[in-house]
């Protein structure tokens, strides 16, 4: 059963530390994303990458995040330093593009302190 | 830019109700439109989903009508079961070039029996 999987699931820290979330995609998925969710501001694009290259980053702060894909198979979202107000669940997502559905993670959980 | 407007939560109906969830979009090409359903502690899970003028999408006994004269996509269920208590997205997507998902804000619905 192909699924997206994320690591960690929950990740508590202490502001100013670095964060890395990571995501596997399903095998074959040629477009990834990151979301970020929050009771206040709901499911924010952070961004999206097709083929690997980024396509999209404009929902990112850029000065503490940082989105790569090293490989197809592994895709990372870096928060350097945090702050308290990135707490939320991040989920990654991945499709094949083309108006076709995506297929989300678990999510990470993160909360900085 | 694109953007969806769903009807605002939380929704309470009683086991065995009829359930509507209102959706409208806005988008300046043809998009293909879903409804994605997140239960308590997990990711988003396609629902259901419509890529053309007055297309049903359908799945689990929940059906929306993609339409085009009035921009609108509702969620319909004739007969709501407990299990159905999740929160409901209703979300976009562009035609060729622009795959991101664009959410709305998220309708939590729960069912009482």
């Amino acid at each position: 059963d192909a699924r997206v999987t994320q690591t960690p699931r929950h990740k508590v820290t202490e502001m100013g530390q670095e964060v890395t979330m990571r995501c596997q995609p399903i095998l074959g998925h040629n477009t990834v994303f990151w979301y970020r969710q929050t009771m206040m501001q709901g499911l924010e694009l952070l961004a999206y990458f097709r083929n690997r290259a980024p396509l999209d980053d404009s929902g990112m702060p850029k000065d503490r995040f940082s989105a790569e894909m090293p490989d197809a198979t592994l895709a990372t979202l870096k928060i350097q330093p945090s702050e308290p107000r990135d707490s939320a669940v991040y989920f990654c997502a991945s499709g094949l593009g083309q108006n076709t559905e995506a297929f989300f993670g678990q999510g990470t959980r993160l909360t900085v302190v | 830019g694109d953007s969806v407007t769903q009807m605002e939560g939380p929704v309470t109906l009683s086991e065995e109700a009829f359930l509507t969830i209102n959706c409208t979009y806005t988008a300046t090409g043809y998009p293909s439109l879903f409804w994605y359903v997140q239960y308590p502690g997990e990711g988003l899970q396609l629902l259901l989903k419509a890529t053309k003028a007055d297309d049903k999408g359908s799945n689990k006994g929940f059906e929306a009508t993609y339409r085009k004269e009035t921009t609108s996509f509702h969620l319909e269920k004739g007969s709501v079961q407990v299990s159905d208590s999740a929160v409901y997205f209703c979300a976009l997507s562009e035609d060729f070039g622009n795959e991101k998902l664009t959410f709305g804000t998220g309708t939590r619905l729960t069912i009482i029996p």
